[in-house]
């Protein structure tokens, strides 16, 4: 298993520009979701889902969208981005939508947007 | 104020110290308590897991829960230079969505 894949690892933006941040996970997670890690602010929660097609809005959820459309993908959508959107993002999955299981994460994209 | 405060050091010790990490907590719904380890460019990982107050242990280290005084700490002993990361805790009510600290960096030197 490849575990919970994100693409691409960096990626640099001029404001305004969109892209959209992949994510795939092979181990039939109910439960997918995306961080943004910030120095200082820790990681925090931009949107999630519990479900294909299902999705809800997490703590910091301006600027992005997603969608659920299979069990195994779950893109992140930067609609006009602006320098406030530098961050590191990850993907994160588990296998239910029980908050106490184990959170599975992605590797990381690392984005500039200048 | 965040609900999950932590800090974030850093925090650096030598080889074999005992280490203690600690986090404190508003929300008094808050039962699922948790640690990640997190790598330098790399995705956290789950180190422990804590369900209500009371210790659990795992090999060198050992989890804790105060539910009374809204605390929690992870003590790491015999430390080693592979310990060097940055550690995250995390915690829930019975909800979707876990709130994650800050990070707590923390070096052992040889």
């Amino acid at each position: 298993n490849a575990g919970v894949t994100q693409t691409p690892k960096f990626q640099v933006l001029k404001t305004g520009q969109s892209m959209t941040l992949q994510c795939a996970q092979d181990m039939n997670h109910e439960y997918m979701s995306w961080y943004r890690q910030d120095p200082g602010m820790g990681l925090r929660l931009i949107h999630y889902s519990v479900g294909a097609g299902i999705t809800d809005q997490g703590e910091v959820p301006n600027g992005y969208n997603v969608s659920r459309s299979t069990t195994e993908d779950f893109p992140l959508r930067l609609l006009s981005a602006a320098p406030s959107q530098t961050s590191v993002y990850f993907c994160a999955s588990r296998q239910g939508i029980f908050v106490g299981e184990k959170l599975f994460f992605g590797s990381g994209t690392q984005l500039s947007v200048l | 104020q965040k609900e999950v405060e932590q800090d974030p050091g850093p925090l650096s010790v030598p080889e074999g110290a005992i280490v203690s990490l600690n986090c404190t907590y508003s929300n008094s719904a808050f039962q699922y308590f948790m640690w990640y380890r997190q790598y330098s460019r790399k995705g956290p990982e789950l180190l422990m897991y804590t369900y209500s107050s009371g210790n659990k242990e795992d090999g060198r280290f050992t989890a804790q829960v105060d539910k009374s005084s809204k605390y929690i700490s992870l003590f790491i002993r015999d430390s080693q230079p592979s310990d060097s990361a940055t550690y995250l805790c995390a915690m829930s009510d019975p909800g979707y969505a876990l709130n994650f600290g800050k990070g707590t960096s923390l070096l052992v030197t040889p």
